[in-house]
Parts: structure tokens; sequence; C-alpha cells
């Protein structure tokens, strides 16, 4: 089976410029999360999708960070404006209910 | 707040030699655990999971260990080999809710050859 596609893999903006994200997980997955990895640290959740609905997002700073899935398929997850504490791993993940994760490979992004 | 620790930052071991890597957590409705490792420049990947109402799981030389009453869990690789070397998270989840996972910090393994 194909695993979670997420592009691009690596991104370079200067703060304040915006960026945004793709997903497309594993067909069939109801569930997709976006985690975010700073370096050091272990991964931490920003937002959970079920389907197309959002039932989690009490980490996501929703000042600046926005995700949606559209047709409870693909995903995107934008910034604006980005700050360099941003810089970090952003990793998407899908599971069908009552199982563990598959993660994409990350998007890499660097904010300078 | 740190829910789900891992305290070990690093750990070497000679390659055939036993890894132990540990997990702390602090939730008492967590009930289910995940072992993931991750290479560099790749998202984690599955290694093994384990249920509350089991204290073992094994799959070939990976073993988890829960011990409910500590609220800890370790991964034992035995025999620890080169291809081991990366960094180990565990993450833990309660069922009964959104099955998100709560990660730790991870442990980065080198195996030495």
């Amino acid at each position: 089976e194909a695993g979670v596609a997420q592009s691009p893999r690596y991104k370079i903006i200067e703060k304040r410029q915006s960026v945004a994200f793709w997903c497309n997980p594993i067909s069939g997955h109801a569930t997709l999360y976006w985690y975010q990895q700073i370096l050091g640290q272990g991964p931490k959740l920003l937002i959970q999708f079920q389907n197309n609905g959002v039932v989690d997002d009490s980490q996501l700073p929703k000042d600046r960070f926005s995700a949606e899935r559209l047709k409870g398929v693909d995903s995107t997850l934008k910034i604006q404006p980005a700050k360099l504490e941003d810089s970090a791993v952003y990793l998407c993940a899908s599971s069908s209910l009552n199982y563990g994760y598959t993660f994409g490979s990350g998007t890499r992004l660097t904010v300078v | 707040d740190q829910q789900v620790k891992q305290n070990s930052p690093s750990l070497s071991v000679q390659e055939g030699r036993i890894s132990i890597l540990n997990c702390d957590y602090t939730n008492s409705m967590f009930d289910y655990f995940l072992w993931y490792k991750k290479y560099p420049a790749e998202g984690p990947t599955f290694l093994i999971s384990i249920s509350s109402i089991k204290d073992k799981n094994e799959d070939g030389r990976f073993t988890v260990f829960l011990n409910k009453s500590a609220k800890h869990l370790s991964l034992h690789i035995v025999p620890s080999q080169p291809g081991d070397s990366a960094v180990y998270f565990c993450a833990a989840s309660a069922t009964s809710g959104t099955y998100k996972y709560i990660f730790g910090t991870g442990t980065r393994l080198k195996v030495l050859a």
C-alpha cells in the first residue's frame, strides 16, 4: 500500500513570509494528523481531523497556523506569517481507527 | 507538562548486546503504547505496540514491557544490530478518547560494530 505522501520535503523562507504544506494520507484512512517536531523534541500534535472535521486543534497556534482537509482526503497546513521558532519538521500521519499511525517523511521548514 | 518522558537522550550499545530504552508516563488514562523508530530525513515508522491489558509484547528481536503500576514501559532489542541505530520514540494514547498520541522526546540509539 502507498504510504503517506508529503510535499515539499524542504522549505526555506524568511520570517513573516507564508508557507503551505501538503499531505496525502493512505487511502481509506479517516483520521489525519499534523505534528510539529522541533529539533531535540518529540512530535507535538497540532491538529487532528476525522474525515474533513476537526477533532482536536487545541495546540494549533491559530493566530498564524491554519489547516484544512478537503473532502476528507488531502490536507494542507499553512503558516502565515512565519516566525523563527516555527523552524521544525512538520509531520503528517494518518490512521484507520484503533491502530497506530503511519507517518509521512515530513517537511523540514527553516525560517531565517 | 510532559506526559510522556524519555529521560535518556542517547544510548550506545555494542553490536550483539541488549539495548534497553525506557519511557515513563504520568497520565493513568493512557492504555495503548507504541514505539516508533526514526532515521534521519525520514518520518517515524511504527515498531511495536502494547495494550494495557498486557505486560509484554514480543516481535522478533523487539520486546516491549509495560509496568502499569510504575507507569513505565521499556523496549528491549536483542541482539542489537548496527541497523538499529536510530532515534526511538515512545508514544501513549487513551483509546477511550480521540486516539491522539503523545510522544516522548526520543532516545538516540547507537549500535557500535
